[in-house]
C-alpha cells in the first residue's frame, strides 16, 4: 500500500496569509493526487484533482503543485471560510489512502 | 443536483450486522464506480470498498475484507454496504462518493454524501 504523510499536522495562521500544506507519497505516485478540506461535522470537498487541477466552484486562491512523490497545497490568501482540515489522497493504486490531514485554525 | 444521501447507521453489538444504503440522484448513476469511506470520531478518512459502474470490480481495504460486501442497484440508483462481525473499531462516519475520472486515468471522489453514524459497542 501507499503511504501518505502530511505536513504540518496543524498549523495557525490569520486572515490574509498566505498558507502551504506539504502532502509525500512513499512511492511515485505521478500526478494521481487530490486534495480535500473537511469543516467539523461536514462531508469531505474536492478542492484539487490531478495534483493541480482546480475543481469547479473552488476560488481561485487554491492551487495545488508536485508529481512524483511531492506535492502542495497553497492558499494565496487564507480567508475566515478556510478555516478547516486538509486532506491528500493517492489515487495511483488500490487502496486509495488519505494523508493524515492538516488542520488549519485561527491564530 | 448531484446529491448522495446514505442510511441505515446506528448503535450495533460486537459481532452484529449492519446493512447502510446511499441514494443517489441528479447524474447517471449506473456510469459511475461509487465508493464507501469512513472516518472515526477524532480521526482521518480510510477508504474501505468501491464497486465499478456494472459491478465488475470490487476492492476492499484489508481492514473489512471478508465482513464486509459492497453492492449496487442501478435500476434503483442505490448504492449499499453489508457490515457483518463488526467490531469496535467499525465505529466511524460511513461516507458514500461518487469516483469520478478523465480519460488520463485520474481519478477522485466528487461529490460526496453528508455521512451515516455507526456505532458498535454493547
Amino acid at each position: 500500500d501507499i503511504q501518505m504523510t502530511q505536513s504540518p499536522s496543524s498549523l495557525s495562521a490569520s486572515v490574509g496569509d498566505r498558507v502551504t500544506i506539504t502532502c509525500r507519497a512513499s512511492q511515485s505516485i505521478s500526478s494521481y493526487l487530490n486534495w480535500y478540506q473537511q469543516k467539523p461535522g461536514k462531508a469531505p470537498k474536492l478542492l484539487i484533482y490531478a495534483a493541480s487541477s482546480l475543481q469547479s466552484g473552488v476560488p481561485s486562491r487554491f492551487s495545488g503543485s508536485g508529481s512524483g512523490t511531492h506535492f502542495t497545497l497553497t492558499i494565496s490568501s487564507l480567508q475566515p471560510e478556510d478555516f478547516a482540515t486538509y486532506y491528500c489522497q493517492q489515487s495511483y493504486s488500490t487502496p486509495r489512502t488519505f494523508g493524515p490531514g492538516t488542520k488549519v485554525d485561527i491564530k | 443536483e448531484v446529491q448522495l444521501v446514505e442510511s441505515g447507521g446506528g448503535l450495533v453489538k460486537p459481532g452484529g450486522s449492519l446493512r447502510l444504503s446511499c441514494a443517489a440522484s441528479g447524474f447517471t448513476f449506473s456510469s459511475y464506480s461509487m465508493n464507501w469511506v469512513r472516518q472515526a470520531p477524532g480521526n482521518g478518512l480510510e477508504w474501505v470498498s468501491s464497486i465499478t459502474s456494472s459491478s465488475s470490480y470490487i476492492y476492499y481495504a484489508d481492514s473489512v475484507k471478508g465482513r464486509f460486501t459492497i453492492s449496487r442497484d442501478n435500476a434503483k440508483n442505490s448504492l449499499y454496504l453489508q457490515m457483518n462481525s463488526l467490531r469496535a473499531e467499525d465505529t466511524a462516519v460511513y461516507y458514500c462518493a461518487r469516483e469520478d475520472d478523465i480519460l488520463t486515468g485520474q481519478n477522485w471522489f466528487d461529490p460526496w454524501g453528508q455521512g451515516t453514524l455507526v456505532t458498535v459497542s454493547s
